[in-house]
């Protein structure tokens, strides 16, 4: 069964400062992806980066990058220059192959506060 | 497009009540999702469909019921509402299976539902 596994509540960060948001997965299909979203106080949720199994190169959209090491099974968000803004929670989720690729399961989330 | 709507935005149930909260997307995806968000928590998954008339259990699907009789719409049921349901509940819906960034999840802006 997939799992999804993000072991910091909550991270105080300075402002500029960059900051990882830890990820740990768990599945036996070799085919999967990683999703990660940003939920803020208002609280929609906002695709941030995707990253496939197969995917040669590690995912990066402006500020976010996804930091992937396959073997330890893990799927780290680094977010550069941190802003006030980027104060929220975050989400890792994971997708598998195969028969069950419809399902998409999410970890129990980070909460993320800025420092001014 | 108005992507995923949810409706109610607000519900305040007796215990032993029920009601239905409906779900609409107008982007012709053909996977949609019923998630529920419990205070400072992750998101679990409590059913999903894959297309109109199927529909499959996710990790807490007790307690609740769908249907999906058209692409667009996807309503949850409660039969006998629990303290336990307080929740936000929310919707989401995808437009392929298979393992792409194009296949994120788009979600609605969630239902907060109380029972008291």
């Amino acid at each position: 069964a997939q799992k999804i596994t993000q072991t910091q509540p909550g991270m105080f960060v300075q402002e500029k400062e960059a900051v990882t948001l830890d990820c740990t997965y768990d599945t036996s299909d070799p085919s999967y992806g990683l999703f990660w979203y940003k939920q803020p106080s208002s609280g929609e949720m906002i695709f941030l980066i995707y990253q496939g199994s197969y995917d040669q190169q590690n995912a990066t959209e402006g500020r976010y990058s996804l930091n992937f090491q396959k073997a330890r099974k893990s799927a780290n968000l680094v977010i550069s220059a941190s802003q006030l803004g980027d104060s929220a929670m975050y989400f890792c989720a994971m997708r598998e192959g195969g028969s069950s690729a419809s399902k998409i399961i999410f970890g129990s989330g980070t909460r993320l506060s800025i420092r001014p | 497009n108005a992507g995923v709507t949810q409706t109610p935005k607000f519900r305040i149930l007796k215990i032993g009540q029920s009601m239905t909260l409906q779900c609409t997307q107008d982007m012709n995806h053909n996977y949609m999702y019923w998630y529920r968000q419990d205070p400072g928590m992750g998101l679990k998954l409590i059913y999903y469909s894959v297309g109109a008339g199927i529909t499959d259990k996710g990790e807490v699907p007790n307690g609740y019921n769908v249907s999906r009789s058209t692409t667009e719409d996807f309503p949850l049921r409660l039969e006998l509402a629990a303290p336990s349901q307080t929740s936000v509940y929310f919707c989401a819906s995808s437009p392929l299976t298979g393992l792409s960034s194009y296949n994120e999840q788009f979600f609605g802006p969630g239902t907060r539902l109380t029972v008291l």
